[in-house]
């Protein structure tokens, strides 16, 4: 099962800045938090990770909290392309773990 | 560089058919991982493969199966296709632990239509 929950669905005007909210409480202390988006039909996206600092980089920023049990992705301006699923994960980084995508969420930008 | 490779795009096949699909990681990249999306269950874990070993596996019947070659080239194969194998395989690559992202790759996809 999915470490993260996330809200099934957000709106955003274009524009404006998204921020996307994910929880992960039972996340532990040499696990990263990734974020990926998927847009109808490719493969998902890389966007950012980071483990306890604050991470930006020329797509988004990624903001976790002090206590790392929760964290926000942040489009700054988002556009009609941002429209997506996104996906928050945690995962540690040895071979033995595997990505465990959940549902996601469905990020639509409007005009 | 160039990206992670599937190949075919499209696939149509008839029930009780096997099929074999292909993966080229990025240059580099030594882990390769399958994944299968459906409507219904989402993304799901398939298997990794690094050094052509494989190093974890998902929660799929044993009709699925992979390998990976020296060049770190990756084939995924189902056999006896049922129509809910239906999805998009995803294949993912990424850099070896101790590498500044240890995120993966993906390619986009191959999308199987089991007739």
């Amino acid at each position: 099962d999915a470490k993260t929950t996330q809200p099934p669905s957000m709106d955003c005007a274009e524009g404006r800045a998204a921020n996307l909210p994910c929880n992960h409480s039972t996340i532990s202390g040499n696990e990263y938090v990734y974020w990926y988006r998927q847009i109808h039909s490719q493969g998902p996206q890389y966007i950012i990770h980071g483990l306890k600092n604050n991470e930006t980089n020329e797509m988004a920023s990624l903001i976790i909290t002090e206590d790392r049990k929760s964290s926000t992705l942040i489009l700054p301006h988002a556009t009609l392309r941002d429209t997506a699923v996104y996906y928050c994960i945690v995962r540690g980084d040895n071979y033995g773990q595997n990505f465990v995508f959940g549902p996601g969420t469905r990020l639509s930008v409007l005009p | 560089k160039a990206g992670v490779t599937q190949t075919p795009r499209y696939l149509i096949k008839t029930r009780g058919q096997q099929v074999t699909l292909s993966c080229s990681p990025i240059s580099g990249h030594r882990s390769v991982s399958w994944y299968q999306q459906t409507p219904g269950q989402g993304l799901q874990f398939l298997f990794e493969y690094f050094s052509e070993t494989q190093r974890n596996k998902g929660n799929f019947p044993g009709r699925f199966s992979g390998r990976q070659f020296s060049n770190s080239r990756s084939e995924m194969n189902v056999s006896t296709l049922e129509l809910g194998d239906s999805a998009l395989y995803l294949c993912a690559s990424r850099a070896s632990p101790g590498q500044l992202n240890y995120g993966y790759t993906f390619g986009s996809g191959t999308r199987l239509t089991v007739v």
